[in-house]
């Protein structure tokens, strides 16, 4: 099936830990989203990437990390420096150049600090 | 600066119209996305304007004003199961449709 796997779905994180959530696609997108949402917002941009061996900031990148090594992956790691990382985390795709439909987002992933 | 603004919630009944208003100020723009959200799960693709004008899908309609920075989503002959969050988000990266900026989402509550 074609579509955007995150895993895992439920993660809970101890203090200073850091913890890595995982992305992949097999859409062939070339670029890749990280969302964030807290209970009652909407969703905030944490990184993307357009390319692989590259990724931007988003609005709110501070405490996390992300890699893109290959195009179907783009994991995200919550590093002991984000203070408050209880949320929802949403993957998304779409074609470089797409309409404004072809944005695609994965099933989330809930991470709890513990 | 960036801004999306909805109302947090709002109630209508079953079987009835509720208009969902959302107005934008952002630094760029190439699109305006509504998107519906049950709680816990991911946001489901409802509708896309980029053009000014009203765009009609069954029951879902979605209307834009570029010069207003505004945009509504209708829902008609309400249904239960429309209860959900309802997302307005504004793409303005220029080939990066996926750069979105969101709204804080309305909850719509469907009574019987």
């Amino acid at each position: 099936d074609g579509g955007i796997t995150q895993s895992p779905k439920y993660l809970f994180r101890k203090e200073g830990q850091n913890v890595t959530l995982s992305c992949e696609q097999n859409l062939n997108h070339d670029a890749m989203y990280w969302y964030r949402q807290d209970p009652g917002q909407g969703l905030r941009l944490i990184y993307y990437s357009q390319i692989v061996n590259d990724f931007q900031k988003g609005d709110i990148a501070e405490g996390y990390s992300v890699s893109r090594e290959k195009k179907e992956s783009f994991p995200l790691t919550v590093t002991s420096a984000q203070k408050n990382p209880t949320a929802f985390y949403l993957c998304a795709t779409a074609p470089t150049g797409g309409t404004g439909n072809t944005i695609y987002f994965g099933e989330g992933s809930w991470l709890t600090v513990v | 600066g960036q801004n999306i603004d909805q109302p947090t919630e709002m109630t209508a009944t079953e079987g009835a119209i509720v208009q969902i208003n959302c107005t934008y100020q952002t630094s760029g723009f190439n699109g305006l996305f509504w998107y519906q959200q049950h709680a816990g799960e991911a946001p489901t693709f409802l509708s896309y304007n980029v053009l000014d004008g009203l765009e009609e899908k069954g029951r879902f309609s979605s209307f834009l004003s570029r010069s207003k920075g505004y945009s509504y989503l209708l829902l008609k002959e309400l249904q239960m199961k429309d209860s959900a969050s309802y997302l307005c988000a504004v793409s303005h990266g220029s080939s990066n449709t996926g750069k979105l900026i969101f709204g804080q989402g309305t909850t719509l509550q469907v009574k019987p």
